[in-house]
């Protein structure tokens, strides 16, 4: 097991609905990454935190918002669901170093959105 | 445009064989790291190997190794001694210099482990 963990597991919403997933990361890591996995995809890049800042952000609307906070943890906000954000969302802990890179990123086991 | 290809359909394969997963990507940075991830039933994605684009030798962790081609731009997973608990979805994934350490990840390619 990686050590990183998130909640829920699993989630049901209606459209327009506003949800919030959360994610703690591997003892040690400072920088969270969150993707998007469809069904029958590879996950999808939505941002990536670090320093409690966003340090990314792939191709997803603002209603895809986030937070890290100061143990490193974070959370992924989605407002109006539409039915597309149906998904399992994983999170990705790993150690940003100087250089500017990070190193590995290790999962969580995700959380599966449904939205109605 | 696609940065990483995985085109294979599902593979079946024998218990104690190797398999070879193909995995293909584009990319004109000269600094990038390939990855290879395992994705069970359960959804958790299970970091396998790495590699990265100045490595001079081919990665390899216990069963996993890596078949890096760098002209060709290829970077094959081939599992040894295949176990039935290595059914699963396996991800290739590259990151970028300049892409914020974001993954690209491929479709996957589908492995079913028969005894």
């Amino acid at each position: 097991e990686t050590g990183v963990t998130q909640s829920p597991t699993h989630l049901i919403k209606t459209r327009g609905q506003q949800v919030t997933l959360r994610c703690s990361s591997q003892s040690g890591h400072n920088t969270v990454s969150w993707y998007q996995q469809a069904l029958g995809q590879g996950p999808q890049f939505i941002f990536q935190y670090y320093r409690e800042e966003e340090n990314g952000r792939g191709n997803f609307p603002p209603r895809f918002s986030g937070l890290q906070f100061p143990n490193y943890s974070s959370e992924l906000n989605v407002n109006a669901l539409e039915l597309d954000d149906s998904a399992l969302y994983l999170c990705a802990s790993s150690l940003y170093r100087t250089s500017g890179f990070t190193d590995t990123q290790y999962f969580g086991p995700g959380t599966r959105l449904t939205v109605l | 445009a696609q940065k990483i290809t995985q085109t294979q359909p599902g593979m079946f394969v024998q218990e104690k064989e190797a398999v070879t997963l193909d995995c293909t990507y584009d990319t004109s940075d000269p600094s990038y790291g390939l990855f290879w991830y395992k994705q069970p039933s359960s959804g958790e994605m299970i970091f396998l190997i790495y590699q990265g684009s100045y490595d001079q030798q081919n990665a390899t962790e216990g069963r996993y190794s890596l078949n890096f081609q760098k002209a060709r731009k290829s970077a094959n997973l081939v599992i040894s001694a295949s176990q039935l608990g290595d059914s699963a979805m396996y991800f290739c994934a590259m990151r970028e210099a300049y892409g914020n350490n974001r993954l690209a990840f491929g479709k996957g390619n589908q492995v079913v482990v028969i005894p």
